[in-house]
């Protein structure tokens, strides 16, 4: 079956602008967290969406934001975009979320560079 | 989550097994342990995980020691696609999908 799906690959803004990035959950998966990978701070957490419902949330500014759709599909959102939000984004899937542990599965990412 | 500390970074030869380490010393008792990997410009990987017994897979075998205070990811026969960061991370199964991911140990698997 197809694996989880970002959308752009890669992306260039600048200082000021917004951004939406797009992930596409395994069929069949309801969770979707997305992760922030930089080389100072490694591979953070942002927040997990389930059931179109935030479930947590990361140590991350409000300018961050997401959202998921009943079709499971989520998008995260970063306005008034600085420098230090230069990084790959992660999505990652989950059949469900909390319980017993069912794997999660990683997007290729999304790499963002803001000049 | 429970702090885990892993080596930097190791080198393996090819066709060897390739053994890391990681210590969780403050692990607690509904904590289980996991391991991934990311090859470089990849998303991670899931590999394993495990409460306190051994488990073995396709991929590789964790080994968990009896007081749980630390534990060895083994990739029996390391091949250069084994090449990656490899992250032990400790957590309840009830923390819905939030991982801390740590720094990892940098394998690097050599011909």
């Amino acid at each position: 079956k197809a694996g989880v799906t970002q959308t752009p690959r890669y992306l260039i803004k600048t200082r000021g602008q917004q951004v939406t990035l797009s992930c596409s959950p395994i069929s069949g998966h309801r969770s979707v967290s997305w992760y922030q990978q930089t080389p100072g701070q490694g591979l953070q957490f942002l927040f997990e969406y389930f059931s179109e419902t935030q479930r947590n949330k990361g140590n991350f500014p409000g300018r961050f934001s997401g959202r998921q759709f009943s079709n499971s599909r989520s998008e995260m959102n970063v306005s008034t975009l600085e420098l230090g939000d230069s990084a790959l984004y992660l999505c990652a899937s989950r059949r469900t979320s909390g319980g017993l542990y069912n794997e999660q599965f990683f997007g290729p990412g999304t790499r963002l560079t803001v000049l | 989550d429970a702090k885990t500390t892993q080596p930097p970074s190791m080198d393996c030869a090819e066709g060897r097994a390739a053994n890391l380490p990681c210590n969780h010393s403050t692990i607690s008792g509904n904590e289980y342990v996991y391991w991934y990997r990311q090859i470089h410009s990849q998303g991670p990987q899931y590999i394993i995980h495990g409460l306190k017994n051994n488990e073995t897979n396709e991929m590789a075998s964790l080994i968990i020691t009896e007081d749980r205070k630390s534990s060895t990811l083994i990739l029996p026969h390391a091949t250069l696609r084994d090449t990656a960061v490899y992250y032990c991370i400790v957590r309840p199964p009830s923390d819905g999908n939030q991982f801390y991911f740590g720094t990892g140990t940098s394998l690097t698997v050599i011909p």
